[in-house]
């Protein structure tokens, strides 16, 4: 079965510093993957995808995440953080061979930047 | 609508009640889903609706959980006698491509 872990519950930094969060999943074959992004009090909104091509991915307000295959790997990375980039991620990932509902969700990783 | 609208945002209900939440997707999706939001467990897929297909039923926790898609649009996910553990934010999401739009969920209180 499918399952996407996410190892940093809670990630609190300083403004300007670097952000790099963990994702990694377990599923052998192609893969869909996502990183979601949840803002205090607003719905959840994709920050980035990747479905093949560039395993270097950029997605909005400066956020990229990198596909390593050989080590089952999505992990996001802002090189400069803000105050504004407190909320919730979510790492996600949709097997090709699994039903293209079922979107694997990790627990979260809440980061909270202190101005 | 430009979004994915849902109702009620918040419901409140008293265990062994049945609630009804709703779910208006983007005009023109074709896919829908319902997710269960529950605090510090992420989000949790409960049940998939695609076109005409039969839906993906497959994350229902159980008997008591069951949704419909009338017309091809609007959902209504349905849980009846309802249990504390019920208790969470159900969101929904709708797609065309494989990039899903969410909802802003409602928050279910069982007490």
């Amino acid at each position: 079965a499918q399952s996407v872990s996410q190892h940093n519950h809670h990630v609190i930094l300083s403004e300007a510093a670097s952000l790099e969060l963990g994702c990694n999943y377990s599923y052998g074959g192609t893969v869909n993957l996502f990183w979601y992004v949840q803002y205090p009090g607003q719905h959840l909104q994709l920050l980035l995808k990747y479905f093949s091509g560039d395993p270097l991915v950029k997605g909005i307000k400066g956020f990229e995440a990198e596909f390593i295959k050989s080590k089952f790997s999505f992990n996001l990375r802002k090189p400069s953080v803000q105050w504004s980039d407190t909320a919730e991620y979510f790492c996600a990932v949709n097997g090709d061979g699994g039903s293209q509902g079922n979107l694997i969700f990790g627990k979260g990783t809440k980061l909270s930047v202190k101005p | 609508g430009a979004g994915v609208s849902q109702s009620p945002s918040n419901k409140v209900t008293e265990k062994g009640k049945d609630v009804e939440l709703r779910c208006d997707p983007i005009s023109g999706h074709t896919a829908l889903y319902w997710y269960r939001q529950s605090l510090g467990q992420g989000l949790e897929f409960l049940i998939y609706f695609q076109g005409n297909s039969a839906p993906d039923k497959s994350g229902l926790p159980s008997d008591r959980f069951s949704a419909e898609r009338t017309g091809g649009s609007v959902s209504t996910l349905t849980i009846q006698r309802t249990q504390q553990e019920d208790s969470a934010v159900y969101l929904c999401a709708s797609s065309l491509n494989r990039q899903r739009v969410f909802g802003p969920g409602t928050r279910l209180t069982v007490l």
